[in-house]
């Protein structure tokens, strides 16, 4: 099984909302990534996970608040968000976060359009 | 600077080969470079990764310079279901490790 899942698949938020993204995966993978896409540009990396810490924060804002309650578990809790925040968010998984030579798998992603 | 160069489209026929060329001229030498491929807005996909050597898998194959410079991924025999944006991305290493970096990607569009 090389499948990442992501939870749900669309979301609608307002400015004052707070809602949660999720993602899951079953290979025992051990470092975890959040991903921000906007429309025709590259994915750029948010948030690394390994080993269930927090390695790398790209400098996010902390209305983005990511959690990993377990190897397989990734959430990215979203609050007071801005409509410049609508996105594709992607995560990831590799097998092995601190050496190279490790694929990264996606999952499909979770559209947030923020109104 | 952990950037990859690509041109930012190219055509390719049915059954033809296609040849993707990537520029990453300041990659150091603990850097993986890694290709994935996004169809239509879904989570990229993995085709190949390589440091040094030549690589070939089901997928692809991946000709790396000698100097690392600069690096070419090939399909083989391109179909329709190979029209997507291919990106060649960077794995950083040292306190970085596990970061991709993505280039802007090539649309590759497979014609009839």
């Amino acid at each position: 099984d090389t499948e990442v899942t992501q939870t749900p698949k669309h979301l609608v938020m307002g400015m004052t909302n707070k809602k949660s993204l999720k993602c899951e995966q079953h290979m025992g993978h051990r470092a975890m990534y959040w991903y921000k896409q906007k429309a025709k540009k590259p994915p750029e990396l948010m948030f690394v996970y390994s080993y269930e810490k927090l390695s790398i924060n790209e400098s996010v804002p902390s209305r983005f608040s990511p959690e990993c309650p377990n190897s397989s578990l990734l959430n990215l809790h979203l609050h007071a968000l801005q409509p410049e925040d609508s996105a594709l968010y992607l995560c990831a998984s590799s097998q092995e976060p601190l050496a190279g030579g490790y694929e990264q798998y996606f999952g499909p992603g979770t559209r947030l359009t923020v109104t | 600077d952990a950037k990859t160069t690509q041109p930012p489209s190219m055509d390719c026929a049915e059954g033809r080969a296609a040849n993707l060329p990537c520029n990453h001229s300041t990659i150091s030498g603990n850097e993986y470079v890694y290709w994935y491929r996004q169809i239509h807005s879904q989570g990229p996909q993995y085709i190949i990764h390589g440091l040094k050597n030549n690589e070939t898998n089901e997928m692809a194959s991946l000709i790396i310079t000698e100097d690392r410079k600069s690096s070419t991924l090939i399909l083989p025999h391109a179909t329709l279901r190979d029209t997507a944006v291919y990106y060649c991305t960077r794995l950083a290493g040292g306190t970085s490790y596990g970061k991709l970096t993505f280039g802007q990607g090539t649309i590759l569009t497979v014609h009839p």
